[in-house]
């Protein structure tokens, strides 16, 4: 079945430094989905990307979907301690429904 | 308010109990989810629902089940043939199921004793 991986599984930073998440299916996805959870809290759905090659960006976070839409990246300029949470993509499969979940990456933020 | 209510947030049960875990939805979405999350896993899919009155097994769907029988309403029945129950348990719902961001609730943490 289909298999996301997500890399690195912990990331500690430095207040004010860069944070980048890596996502990596094994099969082409339809499209992929991005979600922060906050420590104790539930996921938030943060952005979906569809097309090969997509770009977006929300203030200090920058999205992407790689060319063969199998790979995507989160990319956070000078955290701040409210980045602080786990990030998971989760990628969609044509013909299949469901949504499959990364393993997350665990953000830390060193004030 | 609109959204997702799971309740109770924390629950205790003794090992051979079955536990049924409720999530409630207010906000006319078709598409209903349950998800488990153990430490360094990611979310792992245990059943999901399109419709009233149908549902589809996910990845891990051994040892539970799930009725759909309201709209607004999908529980979750941890039964005494899952092997390891203690989990924090995810109900999400969204409008569709594909190219629609999935909207969860608060969770339920389940330890079985």
């Amino acid at each position: 079945g289909q298999q996301v991986m997500q890399i690195p599984q912990y990331q500690h930073v430095q207040e004010g430094e860069d944070f980048t998440t890596y996502c990596n299916s094994s099969t082409t996805l339809s499209n992929i989905q991005w979600y922060k959870q906050r420590p104790g809290g539930h996921p938030v759905f943060l952005i979906q990307l569809v097309k090969s090659g997509e770009v977006k960006k929300q203030k200090r976070l920058t999205f992407q979907f790689g060319e063969a839409k199998k790979n995507s990246s989160l990319h956070i300029t000078a955290t701040q301690t409210t980045d602080v949470g786990t990030y998971f993509c989760a990628g969609g499969n044509f013909g299949n429904e469901k949504l499959t979940f990364g393993t997350g990456t665990r953000l830390t933020i060193i004030p | 308010d609109g959204g997702i209510t799971q309740s109770p947030k924390y629950l205790f049960r003794k090992e051979g109990q079955n536990v049924t875990l409720s999530c409630e939805q207010n906000l006319n979405h078709d598409a209903m989810y349950w998800y488990r999350q153990d430490p360094g896993q990611g979310l792992r899919l245990i059943y999901y629902s399109q419709i009233v009155n149908d549902f589809q097994k996910g990845d891990i769907a051994e040892g539970y089940s799930v009725s759909r029988e309201k709209k607004e309403s999908f529980p979750l029945t941890v039964t005494s043939a899952q092997k390891n129950p203690t989990a924090f348990y995810l109900c999400a719902s969204s409008p569709g199921l594909t190219y629609n961001e999935q909207f969860f609730g608060p969770g339920t943490r389940l330890t079985v004793l």
